[in-house]
């Protein structure tokens, strides 16, 4: 049971490349979000996924996009990457969409936009 | 606009002693309260939790308080081990309406000396 896992760990980007942030979790969730930590800033909420073919905007979506794939997997998708995008992006997962519910991290990926 | 401050980056006690890390929030709406502790190059992890019903939660050695008036909770360790040394983050919610849509602080790191 290896819980939330992230690929890749690390990534340097180019201003202008594009990649995706994979995310994916086996305890069967329904609800899944991404997060960036900046230093200073704690974490702030990119994205989230209530459920399997639903997703909503977060506080700090710009410049991003995601895609519930199935119900383990949800991606994230930077077009055209920006130096402000350098963080720490991290993936997490709980069973329901509710405030008691504990939400589940994955390690993270560093990534450095030059 | 932080809606969720940790006011202290930092905190440094002697093994045994009490840990006090603090929180102040400024939205009435948040009415779920969460701590999340995070070692480096690893995703935050579920520590302990307090609904605004209650003013008190305890979990072994970690108590969470909560002064609604105030808008200010806090987490006690007690006794402290050098294996809490990581950062904290408290977090917040609007409850059932918003789901867990967290709204984090900033983070404040402890470190505990043997």
């Amino acid at each position: 049971n290896a819980g939330v896992t992230q690929t890749p760990k690390f990534q340097v980007l180019k201003t202008g490349q594009s990649m995706t942030l994979q995310c994916a979790q086996d305890m069967n969730h329904n609800s899944m979000y991404w997060y960036r930590q900046d230093p200073g800033m704690g974490l702030r909420l990119i994205y989230y996924s209530a459920s399997e073919g639903t997703t909503d905007k977060g506080e700090v979506p710009n410049g991003y996009n995601v895609s519930r794939l199935n119900k383990r997997e949800f991606s994230l998708r930077l077009e055209s990457a920006a130096p402000s995008q350098t963080s720490v992006y991290f993936c997490a997962s709980s069973e329901f969409l509710l405030a008691w519910e504990t939400q589940y991290f994955g390690p993270g990926t560093r990534l450095l936009v030059l | 606009d932080q809606q969720v401050k940790q006011n202290s980056p930092s905190l440094s006690v002697q093994e045994g002693r009490i840990s006090i890390l603090n929180c102040d929030y400024t939205n009435s709406m948040f009415d779920y309260f969460l701590w999340y502790k995070k070692y480096p190059a690893e995703g935050p992890t579920f520590l302990i939790s307090i609904s605004s019903i209650k003013d008190k939660n305890e979990d072994g050695r970690f108590t969470v308080f909560l002064n609604k008036s105030a808008k200010h909770l806090s987490l006690h360790i007690v006794p402290s081990q050098p294996g809490d040394s990581a950062v904290y983050f408290c977090a917040a919610s609007e409850g059932e309406t918003s789901g867990s849509r967290l709204t984090f602080g900033e983070g404040t790191q402890l470190t505990v000396n043997p």
